[in-house]
């Protein structure tokens, strides 16, 4: 079974950087290699936002941003601890909100159970 | 960037039917768009319930469906139950940008 948990996240001072960080388990080595892994973030009481996805390295590891948030935010991978990672910079109130790793491959299968990054 | 539009809120009684859609400002969505809807319960994170448009995973119910209709995507639930309540997000791709809905609550009253 996909797992996936978030670190990272917590009180920060506005115009600070922070990185969020993605185990993933329950992949093997080949299987997450191969996934486009992403983030999802939710403000207090608010929707779902897509924040950003990077691809397999296989298809490039290229990453794509909303347009909110591009500039800001930045994905990397580390497939040999089967990681990925969103860093977001020049943190902003309305950066508030809960962060979701989740694997959009396999029809979105697996979602990590979010960390709150307060402001 | 495109913005894609949800009822804000249904209601439905216990054993009926409701259909909650989701539409495109870009035009009738398709499934070029790759149509998700996700199912989210209060303090915890979002489960995927139908994935490119009618494929439900292993821990859908199969009250649940997906298709689209009248230039909207749609979740079809037959049978509601009380465990239903909850929020329900959907999503469409445009080329690699996903971009989700604003939610429904639905009540199971």
């Amino acid at each position: 079974e996909v797992q996936l948990v978030e670190s990272g996240g917590g009180l920060v001072e506005p115009g600070t950087s922070l990185t969020l960080s993605c185990a993933a388990s329950g992949f093997s080595l080949k299987d997450f290699k191969a996934a486009w892994m992403a983030w999802v973030r939710q403000a207090p009481g608010k929707g779902l936002e897509w924040v950003g996805r990077i691809k397999s390295k296989s298809d490039g590891a290229t990453t794509d941003y909303s347009t909110p948030v591009k500039g800001k935010f930045s994905i990397w991978r580390d497939d040999s601890k089967t990681r990925h990672y969103l860093q977001i910079n020049n943190l902003r109130t309305d950066d508030t909100a809960i962060y979701f790793c989740v694997t959009e491959q396999w029809g979105w299968r697996g979602w990590g159970q979010g960390i709150l990054v307060s402001v | 960037q495109a913005v894609v539009t949800q009822e804000p809120s249904l209601t439905v009684s216990p054993g009926g039917t409701v259909t909650l859609t989701c539409g495109s400002s870009t035009g009738p969505v398709t499934s070029g768009h790759y149509p998700y809807w996700f199912q989210q319960k209060p303090g915890q994170a979002p489960t995927t319930l139908i994935f490119d448009t009618n494929n439900r995973h292993s821990w859908t119910p199969a009250r649940f469906s997906g298709s689209l209709f009248g230039g909207n995507f749609a979740l079809h639930l037959s049978g509601a139950q009380p465990e239903d309540e909850a929020d329900y997000y959907c999503m469409l791709s445009y080329s690699e940008i996903r971009v989700f809905g604003g939610g429904t609550k639905l009540t199971v009253l």
